[in-house]
């Protein structure tokens, strides 16, 4: 069965600190996402990687970066968390246009 | 112009209703379409792939138009336990299957 598994379920940060979300998938998929999802505004892109080592910006990338040194792990790191960017973040992998989804990780940034 | 429009709903039936959700797409190179349900708190889950002849799965039957460019969901025998959200999710042409998703319509079966 399909496994991809976040480190976090619930995350309370304060402004200006460095968050790290960390996606782990076992399926030897190449390619991983970051999301994330606000009332009313659906799923939003935030990075993509094809492969190790590579990543492409997505629809809002702005407060972002992402790291991806192994194949299974991607990670998404907020350099300085700001209100603005409390949200639920979920990360997918994808097989031939399938996404499979974490449970999410629901961040609040005080 | 959003490339995936929905109607968000709510749908409220009752019970052993069958109720339809359509959804819009932009791109005309638009080239593999996909339902997703996703319930409350939960992350979202593949429904069904949209093949271009349609196809069923149960009480679950999905179309695509291409002409009129977009695709539909169609629940017969609505059951309490359909209640959710879901997305209509569209890739467009490309090496890297980067998809689009709709912003989902919300389905809420009542007794």
């Amino acid at each position: 069965d399909v496994k991809v598994t976040q480190s976090s379920r619930y995350l309370v940060k304060r402004t200006g600190e460095k968050v790290f979300l960390e996606c782990v998938q076992d399926m030897d998929h190449e390619n991983m996402f970051w999301y994330r999802q606000d009332p009313g505004l659906g799923l939003r892109l935030i990075y993509f990687s094809y492969d190790v080592k590579m990543k492409e910006k997505g629809d809002i990338p702005e407060g972002y970066s992402v790291s991806r040194e192994k194949k299974e792990r991607f990670s998404l790191i907020l350099e300085s968390a700001s209100t603005n960017q409390t949200s639920m973040y979920l990360c997918a992998s994808s097989l031939a246009g399938t996404q499979y989804f974490g449970p999410g990780t629901r961040l609040t940034v005080l | 112009r959003k490339e995936v429009e929905q109607d968000p709903g709510p749908f409220n039936v009752p019970e052993g209703a069958t109720v339809a959700f359509n959804c819009t797409y932009s791109n005309s190179a638009s080239q593999s379409f996909f339902w997703y349900r996703q319930d409350c708190r939960k992350e979202p889950k593949l429904l069904m792939s949209v093949y271009s002849s349609g196809n069923e799965d149960g009480r679950f039957t999905a179309q695509l138009n291409r002409a009129s460019q977009y695709i539909s969901l169609l629940i017969r025998d609505s059951k309490l336990s359909d209640s959710a959200t879901y997305l209509c999710v569209v890739i467009t042409s490309g090496g890297s299957y980067i998809p689009t998703f709709g912003r989902g319509t919300s389905l809420i079966v009542h007794p």
